[in-house]
C-alpha cells in the first residue's frame, strides 16, 4: 500500500494560494514529511519537510495534522514557474517512500 | 547550495551494451542514492550506499550494480543492458549530519534509452 495519497492534479490561479494535500494515515512516529516538485525533464527539488509542527521557509509552508495523517503544502502566491508535480514523501534516515504526486497547473 | 552533477542528460545505448551512469556530489554527503523514475510508477529506489565501498540493495536491484571508490562518486552500472531498462536515472544524496533528517538533494536525471 503506497505510504502518500495525494489528488494527480490540481489547478491554482496565478497569485492565488495553492493548497495541495496529502494524506499518509500509516505514518510512523519517527516519519518526517518531505515536499519536492519536478518541473519537467528535471531532477526534483527540496520543497521543505518537518515532523510535527508547521514549517515555513522562502518557498512554502507545510501545515502538518496534530494526528499527523495528513498535510497540506502552501504556496502563498502561485505563479507560472510553479507549475509542476508536487511530490510528497514520508521517510527517515535513508528510507524515503514517494507517491505518484500532483500535477499542479497555474493559471494566468 | 549542494550541487549533485549527472555525467549525461541524455544516453542512447545497444541491448546487451554495459553502461556506466556517473553521479558526482560537492557537498561531502555520507549517503549516495540511485533511483529510477517511470510513468505511473513514481521513484524507485535501485540502491544506496552509506559510505566509501558500502552499497546496500534497494527495492528493485536486478539488472543493476554500483561502486563508490571516492565519497563524492557513486556509479550505477547496467551489465548487460535491455529495453526494459529504458527509463529516467536519477541519483541523490544527503548528509548523515544534522538533527532533522537531512533531505535528499538530486541531481537534473540521465535518460537512457536501450534500443
Amino acid at each position: 500500500d503506497a505510504k502518500t495519497t495525494q489528488p494527480p492534479s490540481m489547478d491554482c490561479a496565478e497569485g492565488r494560494a495553492a493548497n495541495l494535500p496529502c494524506n499518509h494515515s500509516t505514518i510512523s512516529g519517527n516519519e518526517y514529511v518531505y515536499w519536492y516538485r519536478q518541473i519537467h525533464s528535471q531532477g526534483p527539488q527540496y520543497i521543505i519537510h518537518g515532523l510535527k509542527n508547521n514549517e515555513t521557509n522562502e518557498m512554502a509552508s507545510l501545515i502538518i495534522t496534530e494526528d499527523r495523517k495528513s498535510s497540506t503544502l502552501i504556496l502563498p502566491h502561485a505563479t507560472l514557474r510553479d507549475t509542476a508535480v508536487y511530490y510528497c514523501i514520508v521517510g527517515t534516515g535513508n528510507q524515503f517512500y514517494f507517491g505518484t504526486g500532483t500535477s499542479l497547473t497555474v493559471i494566468p | 547550495d549542494v550541487k549533485v552533477t549527472q555525467s549525461s542528460r541524455y544516453l542512447v545505448k545497444r541491448t546487451g551494451e554495459k553502461v556506466f551512469l556517473e553521479c558526482v556530489q560537492d557537498m561531502d554527503h555520507e549517503n549516495m542514492f540511485w533511483y529510477r523514475q517511470d510513468p505511473g510508477l513514481g521513484l524507485r529506489l535501485i540502491y544506496f550506499s552509506y559510505d566509501v565501498k558500502m552499497k546496500e540493495k534497494g527495492d528493485i536491484p536486478e539488472g543493476y550494480s554500483v561502486s563508490r571508490e571516492k565519497k563524492e562518486r557513486f556509479s550505477l552500472i547496467l551489465e548487460s543492458a535491455s529495453t526494459n531498462q529504458t527509463s529516467m536515472y536519477l541519483c541523490a544524496s544527503r548528509p548523515d549530519r544534522g538533527f532533522r533528517n537531512s533531505p535528499l538533494h538530486f541531481g537534473n536525471g540521465t535518460r537512457l534509452t536501450v534500443t
